[in-house]
């Protein structure tokens, strides 16, 4: 039972911003949002998180829209490195995570 | 480097051999985890320790028994394993399992399995 959507792919120029959306409609109160991402055959990576305001690190930023059913990663500038799997996930409280399809990010030079 | 190794990076196996994966994490984390990825699938949650205490079998067959011998250090150990179980096994460790919310996970790099 998925709790997000995410496209299947986008495709991203080189040294733009990429912007990858998720949708999780059903988002309860406590439930935080994750993004991790996995480069062809490694362990997934821990980007951002949050709960209602949008968060900004070293990697990317993290807008959640005002009824939280939405959010969209930035990666600001692009670069091939950024090539990966990128996972959308909503957990809560001692709820395991689940791990969708993802969104296949290609940079192209 | 994420704080979390796993040994060996790469192990082919025979149906009849024993093998053991190993996991560490240096991050004082509470949690660990291990992930089965098949090709071209979704990760898949195997187990999870907190305090060394498992809280999670995901419906796991028994061929796969899993040890924690402490908060740092978590083993999967492997036994008459069937050719569908050649997989990407991935370790994780997290703060704590059963803090509620916020709980970001620490990947390793996986250790690619065959099995023949």
């Amino acid at each position: 039972d998925a709790k997000t959507t995410q496209p299947t792919s986008m495709d991203c120029a080189e040294g733009r911003a990429a912007n990858l959306p998720c949708n999780h409609s059903t988002i309860s109160g406590n439930e935080y949002v994750y993004w991790y991402r996995q480069i062809h055959s490694q362990g997934p990576q821990y980007i951002i998180h949050g709960l209602k305001n949008n968060e900004t690190n070293e990697m990317a930023s993290l807008i959640i829209t005002e009824d939280r059913k939405s959010s969209t990663l930035i990666l600001p500038h692009a670069t091939l490195r950024d090539t990966a799997v990128y996972y959308c996930i909503v957990k809560g409280g001692y709820q395991k995570v689940t791990f969708g399809t993802g969104t296949k990010l290609q940079v192209i030079p | 480097e994420t704080g979390v190794t796993q040994t060996p990076r790469h192990l082919v196996m025979g149906m009849t051999n024993k093998k053991s994966l190993k996991c560490e994490q240096h991050l004082g984390h509470n949690a660990m985890y291990w992930y089965k990825q098949s090709a071209k699938k979704p990760l898949e949650l195997m187990f999870v320790y907190n305090f060394k205490e498992q809280t999670e079998n995901n419906s796991v067959p028994s061929r796969f028994s899993p040890e924690c011998p402490n908060s740092s250090h978590l083993f999967l150990h492997l036994h008459t394993l069937q050719p569908e179980d050649s997989a990407l096994y991935l370790c994780a460790s997290s703060p704590s399992g059963l803090r509620g919310g916020r709980d970001e996970q620490f990947f390793g790099p996986g250790t690619r399995l065959t099995v023949l």
